[in-house]
């Protein structure tokens, strides 16, 4: 079973556009840790954001929010007023803190274009 | 801002041969990592490294895997007999002590292509 689901495999969208990311997540643990990364054409890993199980309170850094909800065991993003240098996969990913090595468990990825 | 540095960027080797694909993750971080990520699709588990061995480690990691700390810098990955489905890119990550939080810092990955 896929710990980390990513059901959008592909989002268009025009600049300056809302769009939200969508991610859902399974564990059986009460600690976990949900990570957002961003992976540009140069292929690069970029982290965005790092969420603890314990704590609920969304977030907002500039144009990005996040919005984590345990009772839907979701962890969705959203970037507002899109710009072609949002282009790029997104990533989300788990990390159980019972796993002996703490590996992360990452979704499929949702590949974002924004259309100038 | 120390980084996780991996070489070579870009690897092409021949079915059959043997490749070691380098990282120096970050100094005074405990737990290292490897991940792969054939082209196009999601970025996967292959092995935790604490502690001079192996914490854990994936399906995928068999015996043609591989991994060493030959000295204090270097973390590499060993692929023994390159098979065509081994290209992809390969990251590496690091992580500071357990207490410290679970954020693992990766490298800029390897891009790994048998032919």
């Amino acid at each position: 079973a896929q710990k980390v689901t990513q059901a959008q495999t592909e989002i268009s969208v025009v600049e300056k556009e809302d769009v939200t990311l969508d991610c859902v997540y399974e564990t059986r643990d009460t600690t976990y840790y949900l990570f957002w990364y961003k992976q540009p054409p140069s292929g690069e890993l970029v982290f965005l954001i790092r969420r603890n199980s314990f704590d609920e309170q969304n977030e907002i850094s500039g144009r990005y929010s996040w919005n984590f909800q345990k009772s839907t065991s979701s962890f969705n993003f959203t970037i507002t007023a899109s710009q072609v240098v949002d282009s790029a996969v997104y990533f989300c990913a788990l990390s159980e803190v019972s796993n002996t090595g703490n590996q992360f468990y990452f979704g499929t990825g949702t590949s974002l274009t924004v259309i100038p | 801002e120390p980084e996780v540095t991996q070489t070579p960027s870009h690897q092409v080797t021949q079915m059959g041969q043997e490749v070691i694909l380098r990282c120096v993750p970050i100094s005074n971080h405990l737990y290292f990592y490897w991940y792969r990520q054939i082209l196009g699709q999601k970025v996967e588990f292959l092995v935790s490294f604490y502690n001079n061995e192996i914490s854990e480690k994936s399906e995928i990691f068999d015996d043609q895997f591989s991994v060493e700390r030959p000295d204090g810098s270097n973390f590499t990955l060993k692929i023994r007999s390159t098979k065509l489905e081994d290209s992809a890119m390969y990251f590496c990550a690091s992580r500071s002590a357990r207490l410290a939080g679970p954020e693992q810092y990766f490298g800029p990955g390897t891009r790994l292509t048998v032919t």
